[in-house]
Parts: C-alpha cells; sequence; structure tokens
C-alpha cells in the first residue's frame, strides 16, 4: 500500500480563521514533507519531518505552523492567512536511508482563503 | 542557471505514440530520479525512481538516466488519452531528501 491520505480534499476559510490540514500515511516512512502548489506550477517545499523532528523550514511565513505528533501523521495549522495562500498543499512521505528516498504524495487540499 | 530544466510544452501526440519527455540538470550532487504524473487537480503520481545511470522499463514507461550528461528522459511507448497529464521529473541528493521539481510538461493524447 502507496497511500498518503489527506484531509479534507476542499477548504474555504477566511483571514481570520484557523483550521488544519491533515495527512496520514502508513507505510513505515521516516520522513514526511509539506509542499504547496499553486496552478500551473510544480509543488513547492516548504518543510521537511524526518524522525518525527523538523529538519527542514523553506522560510515559510508563521501563519503556518507544522506538527508531526508522531511517525504517521503531519499536521498543518494554518492562521490569519492571505488570499495568495490559496493553493493546493501536498503531503508526501518517504524511507530514511540510501536509496529509499522516493516520495508518494497524497492527493492534496485544495485550500482556498477568501 | 535553474537547478533542472523542463520543457514545459504543450505536447500534443496521436494514441499510440511513442512520447520522449527531458530534463536536464545542473547540480552534481543529485543522485535519486523520478517521473510523477500529475493529473488535473490530483495529487503526483509517482511513475518511476531510479538512482543509477541507465534504463529502467515498467510496463510502457522506460526511464532513462545519463549522469555524465545530466540528463533523463522518460519514454512511453503505445501512448493512450489515459496518459494525457502533466508529467514532472524531480531529483534530490545528499542526505536532506528535498526534491527538486521540473516546470512539468503537459501532455495531450489525442484519441
Amino acid at each position: 500500500d502507496t497511500e498518503v491520505t489527506q484531509t479534507p480534499k476542499h477548504l474555504v476559510m477566511g483571514m481570520t480563521n484557523k483550521k488544519s490540514l491533515k495527512c496520514e500515511q502508513h507505510m513505515g516512512h521516516r520522513a514526511m514533507y509539506w509542499y504547496k502548489q499553486k496552478a500551473k506550477k510544480p509543488p513547492e517545499l516548504m518543510f521537511v519531518y524526518s524522525y518525527e523532528k523538523l529538519s527542514i523550514n523553506e522560510s515559510v511565513p508563521s501563519r503556518f505552523s507544522p506538527e508531526c505528533p508522531n511517525s504517521s501523521l503531519l499536521n498543518l495549522h494554518l492562521h490569519a492567512l492571505q488570499p495568495e495562500d490559496s493553493a493546493l498543499y501536498l503531503c508526501a512521505s518517504s524511507q530514511v536511508g540510501f536509496r529509499n528516498t522516493e516520495a508518494f504524495f497524497g492527493q492534496g487540499t485544495r485550500l482556498t482563503v477568501v | 542557471q535553474k537547478e533542472v530544466e523542463q520543457d514545459p510544452g504543450p505536447l500534443s501526440v496521436p494514441e499510440g505514440a511513442i512520447v520522449s519527455l527531458n530534463c536536464t540538470y545542473s547540480n552534481s550532487a543529485f543522485q535519486y530520479f523520478m517521473w510523477y504524473r500529475q493529473y488535473s487537480r490530483k495529487g503526483p503520481e509517482l511513475l518511476m525512481y531510479t538512482y543509477s545511470s541507465g534504463n529502467k522499463e515498467d510496463g510502457r514507461f522506460t526511464a532513462q538516466v545519463d549522469k555524465s550528461s545530466k540528463y533523463i528522459s522518460l519514454f512511453i511507448r503505445d501512448s493512450q488519452p489515459s496518459d494525457s497529464a502533466t508529467y514532472l521529473c524531480a531529483m534530490s541528493g545528499g542526505s536532506n531528501y528535498k526534491l527538486t521539481f521540473g516546470k512539468g510538461t503537459l501532455l495531450t493524447v489525442n484519441p
């Protein structure tokens, strides 16, 4: 099973709202990622967790707050977003180790900020 | 110079054609190479993963890596309308597991 599950599939939120995106995988992967994808662009890396610790933050604004409660779950907490933050948010996971770094993506959460 | 270059197309071919998609890269640290297929409004689906120079075949798909030329390719044989999607190359290297993507090539296979 190479499935990464993301919820919700769609989310509309106001600029003063607080919401969370959730991601779950049961492949035993110990690296998990958040990517942001705008229309007709490739995914852009936001955060990487390795062994449940944040290893990469690509200078993402603090209105995005990641959390990795355990090896299977990854959350992205959203607060005071701007309309330009509207995008497809993708979660991915991979193994950690030599030659095992292929990443599997979820179907994404399509976020609209109004 | 961007780290990964990929012609965005669009590319339109008739059903049954052989499709060739390519990426070039400049970072010698890249060791792992992936091709993803992404349908509109969906997440990327991993098609092929390679980490050495040479060819890797999976059904109608063949991935080719030439590290000396810093050039990777994906070939699709007997293309089908269901292959119509955006194809993204991605690569990584070192210890940080960060994927660097090409811009993606939009492919349309016409019945």
